[in-house]
């Protein structure tokens, strides 16, 4: 079993909301990862967990706020988005970050965010 | 660093057809792996197919398999008897064990498969 979810599928969100990502794997892995993707172009990654504990933020603006309640979730909290924040939020997971080349990334269906 | 090149923005294919989608990598390091993914309208990014730089043979993966060539650096996705579910972005991906190991992708094929 392969599978990352995520929720909602959709969101609408006003510049002035709070909102969440939420997704979650079952798969044993620990590492797990936010990326960002805008029509036409390949994902950016945002934030990698590993082991729970943020390894990575790619300068990433403080509106966007990660959390890793346990291995098998990972959350991404939203305020005072911008519209140019709209695009198709991906999460993935990994065995482990350390595990060598071959360390699989595996992807959920992406929430896609409209900011208005 | 690490550099994908996908020269193709976009591909046609007919039914059936084998259609060669193009992947160039650059990196200094020894040891990556290169992998392709597959992204429909829907989305979701699905994992199609793995090569490691040292492994000898070619993966396959029932109708994918990777053309690798390392001394040309280059990693080219095979996908054969195309069918119209194969319709889709197409990204070439690799990681290498230096630094925080993260994917650096290519910036993706559009490939249409038409009856």
């Amino acid at each position: 079993d392969t599978e990352v979810t995520q929720t909602p599928k959709h969101l609408v969100m006003g510049m002035t909301n709070k909102k969440s990502l939420k997704c979650e794997q079952h798969m044993g892995h620990r590492a797990m990862y936010w990326y960002k993707q805008k029509a036409k172009k390949p994902p950016e990654l945002m934030f990698v967990y590993s082991y729970e504990k943020l390894s990575i933020n790619e300068s990433v603006p403080s509106r966007f706020s990660p959390e890793c309640p346990n291995s098998s979730l990972l959350n991404l909290h939203l305020h005072a988005l911008q519209p140019e924040d709209s695009a198709l939020y991906l999460c993935a997971s990994s065995q482990d970050l350390l595990a060598g080349v071959a360390d699989t990334q595996y992807f959920g269906p992406g929430t896609r965010l409209t900011v208005l | 660093a690490q550099k994908i090149t996908q020269t193709q923005p976009g591909m046609f294919v007919q039914e059936k057809e084998a259609v060669t989608l193009d992947c160039t990598y650059d990196t200094s390091d020894q040891s990556y792996g290169l992998f392709w993914y597959k992204q429909p309208s829907s989305g979701e990014m699905i994992f199609l197919i793995y090569q490691g730089s040292y492994d000898e043979q070619n993966a396959t993966e029932g109708r994918y398999s990777l053309n690798f060539q390392k001394a040309r650096k280059s990693a080219n996705l095979v996908i054969s008897a195309s069918q119209l579910g194969d319709s889709a972005m197409y990204f070439c991906a690799m990681r290498v064990l230096s630094g925080y190991s993260t994917l650096t992708f290519g910036k993706g094929t559009m490939l249409l498969v038409s009856p």
